[in-house]
């Protein structure tokens, strides 16, 4: 298993404005992945960070809306940009394959 | 398109009942399927997990059942407890680019009541 932080755990933000999630894992991991969650919905997958590559995006994400950063193997970033109401949701960071290990979320409101 | 279909959305149980959660799945390259459980503020957890050349796999209460033909499986909690309570995703994956890719259900909200 892997342990995960997350920062911030929540943060509350203006329409306009970008934010920045930062992850990181106890150890290092080849593949890191960015998931959404909206309120009372299922987890969809962002997109995939390889540490060294640029990062792979699922259909209905994008770079420019979401670009994300992997400096090395243990860290990673997801900035959300020029936020909306409709970003509000939590995000999360894990690590793993067929089984995945989370972070505790970050819950992002939009005003 | 959904390729985990997820049942029921909600569930309320009686301490010491069953809780039985169903999902079905159209991919039959799928070869792997965890269960989570996630409480408020938490990020999900690994529960339990089978693979699909196993029927059924028990972990103390927990226990999924896997057919294979129908391409479902479910998650049976033995003698709910409160503490119980969550949201319980049931997931599959599969290998994608030289990864596992998970896709997870929509998610049952179990309540269990004393």
């Amino acid at each position: 298993s892997a342990v995960i932080s997350q920062k911030p755990s929540r943060d509350i933000c203006q329409r306009g404005t970008s934010l920045t999630i930062q992850c990181q894992v106890d150890s290092q991991v080849t593949m890191m992945f960015w998931y959404r969650q909206q309120p009372g919905q299922s987890l969809t997958l962002i997109a995939t960070a390889n540490q060294g590559s640029e990062a792979t995006y699922e259909s209905g994400f994008v770079i420019d809306k979401f670009p994300i950063s992997r400096p090395n193997l243990t860290f990673s970033t997801l900035t959300v940009s020029n936020m909306s109401p409709e970003d509000s949701s939590i995000y999360l960071c894990s690590v793993g394959g067929g089984t995945q290990y989370f972070g505790p979320g970050t819950r992002l409101t939009v005003l | 398109q959904q390729q985990v279909k997820q049942s029921p959305q909600s569930l309320i149980v009686q301490k010491g009942g069953i809780s039985i959660i169903n999902c079905a799945y159209e991919n039959t390259a799928f070869d792997y399927f965890p269960w989570y459980q996630q409480f408020p503020g938490k990020g999900p957890a690994l529960l339990i997990a089978i693979r699909p050349d196993v029927s059924e796999k028990k972990e103390g209460r927990f226990t999924i059942s896997f057919n294979k033909s129908a391409k479902q499986f479910s998650l049976h909690i033995m003698d709910s407890q409160p503490g119980d309570s969550a949201t319980y995703f049931c997931a599959a994956s599969s290998n994608s680019g030289g990864y596992q890719k998970v896709t997870f259900g929509t998610g049952t909200k179990l309540q269990v009541i004393p």
